[in-house]
């Protein structure tokens, strides 16, 4: 089983609508998660961070972390075509180390 | 703060030829990571450094892989010799001590290897 997994995609949503993205993730020790979002040819930019289970809001951006699950989901509210974007999430392990998804590429249609 | 500082942009080389790779992360940021991206295998940590020191080389692929952080501001990522399958992104990233607030990356050099 890979540490992290995402839903490669492409996801597309509608502009206006609320973009909703999953990773799950394989080592149970885990306490700090990340979204980052990586526009094409350039580096990935930290979005939002996680320790605790529930929800944490940042303006039109929601995480939402159950660990019991071992699940880590990302929503957009209100999505623009400027979130278009490949998002990746990323999960700190039990060595301190942050391991990565492969990334889903989100596609918002005006 | 001009971020974290990668060089070169892209850089063209042929088969068997030596790569270097430069980093300078920001001031301050004890953690310096050396990430690869490719599609198939997305973003994968070589190495990192604490302090200086290396802490983790396993994800470095192999012995043609080496890296140095010869001072607090300057990290290399050496590949000799070069070889097509190395053709990818490498992405230096740096963090502050408490690493769980997670990492600032570069701009990438985009390496290919003919």
């Amino acid at each position: 089983q890979k540490e992290v997994e995402q839903n490669s995609g492409p996801l597309s949503v509608p502009e206006g609508a609320i973009a909703s993205l999953n990773c799950t993730y394989s080592d149970r020790v885990s306490q700090s998660f990340f979204w980052y979002r990586q526009y094409s040819g350039k580096s990935p930019e930290l979005i939002m961070s996680i320790y605790s289970n529930g929800d944490k809001e940042d303006g039109r951006f929601t995480a939402q972390l159950n660990k019991a699950s071992q699940y880590v989901s990302l929503l957009i509210r209100d999505s623009q075509p400027s979130d278009s974007a490949t998002y990746l999430c990323a999960v700190m392990n039990r060595d301190d180390k942050i391991i990565f998804g492969k990334g889903t590429r989100l596609h918002i249609l005006p | 703060d001009a971020g974290v500082i990668q060089s070169p942009r892209h850089e063209v080389t042929e088969m068997g030829q030596e790569v270097t790779l430069r980093c300078k992360p920001i001031s301050g940021h004890d953690y310096l990571f050396w990430y690869r991206q490719t599609m198939m295998r997305g973003l994968e940590l070589l190495i990192y450094f604490n302090n200086n020191v290396p802490i983790d080389d396993s994800g470095m692929p192999e012995d043609r892989f080496s890296a140095k952080m010869p001072n607090a501001s300057f990290s290399t990522l050496k590949i000799q010799p070069s070889e097509p399958r190395d053709s990818a992104v490498y992405f230096c990233a740096s963090t502050p001590s408490d690493s769980g607030n997670g990492y600032t990356f570069g701009s990438g050099t985009r390496l290919t290897v003919v």
